[in-house]
């Protein structure tokens, strides 16, 4: 059965950490993705990565990095986070050709 | 203009009703769409694949107008297990597989 797991659900940081947000596929996919889903504004793409150590840069990728060593983990960092980060993280897997995203069960973050 | 366009709602609609949702894009060289599903609290879904011929699962038929640049869910038989909020997708050729979201129409089916 398809799975793509996310480190925490629930996270709570303060302004100026640095926060790594973990994600894992096991299903061999050579796409990974993160998004940040807000209400009103639906799903937005911060990275993503078509293969290791390759990524790429989404629709809003200001105050984040991303890192990918090995095939199936696929990691989101806020370098310095800030209250406008708050917001739901969903990590997403697929494969290679157009074809259908799988997604984690999301992290909420909360940033004080 | 968002590239992906859905009306929010919600959609309140009596359980066995029928119910329709459109979903209008921007970028003319979209090349697929998708229908996901997102219950409350939880990650999104595939639903289906939307086909220029159309194209039906079960209760759901998905339609794809290119000329006029819309796609269309039909729910046919509403259950309540069907409230949700449902997500129209795009993919752009040669993307990397990669999708824009619409903000998702919320329906609520009811006794």
């Amino acid at each position: 059965d398809v799975k793509v797991t996310q480190s925490s659900r629930y996270l709570v940081k303060r302004t100026g950490e640095k926060v790594f947000l973990e994600c894992v596929q096991d299903m061999d996919h050579e796409n990974m993705f993160w998004y940040r889903q807000d209400p009103g504004l639906g799903l937005r793409l911060i990275y993503f990565s078509y293969d290791v150590k390759m990524k790429e840069k989404g629709d809003i990728p200001e105050g984040y990095s991303v890192s990918r060593e090995k095939k199936e983990r696929f990691s989101l960092i806020l370098e310095s986070a800030s209250t406008n980060q708050t917001s739901m993280y969903l990590c997403a897997s697929s494969r290679a050709s157009p074809d259908t995203q799988y997604f984690g069960p999301g992290t909420r973050l909360t940033v004080l | 203009r968002k590239e992906v366009e859905q009306d929010p709602g919600p959609f309140n609609v009596p359980e066995g009703a029928t119910v329709a949702f459109n979903c209008t894009y921007s970028n003319s060289a979209s090349q697929s769409f998708f229908w996901y599903r997102q219950d409350c609290r939880k990650e999104p879904k595939l639903l289906m694949s939307v086909y220029s011929s159309g194209n039906e699962d079960g209760r759901f038929t998905a339609q794809l107008n290119r000329a006029s640049q819309y796609i269309s869910l039909l729910i046919r038989d509403s259950k309540l297990s069907d409230s949700a909020t449902y997500l129209c997708v795009r993919g752009l050729t040669g993307g990397g597989n990669k999708l824009t979201f619409g903000t998702g129409t919320q329906l609520k089916v009811e006794l």
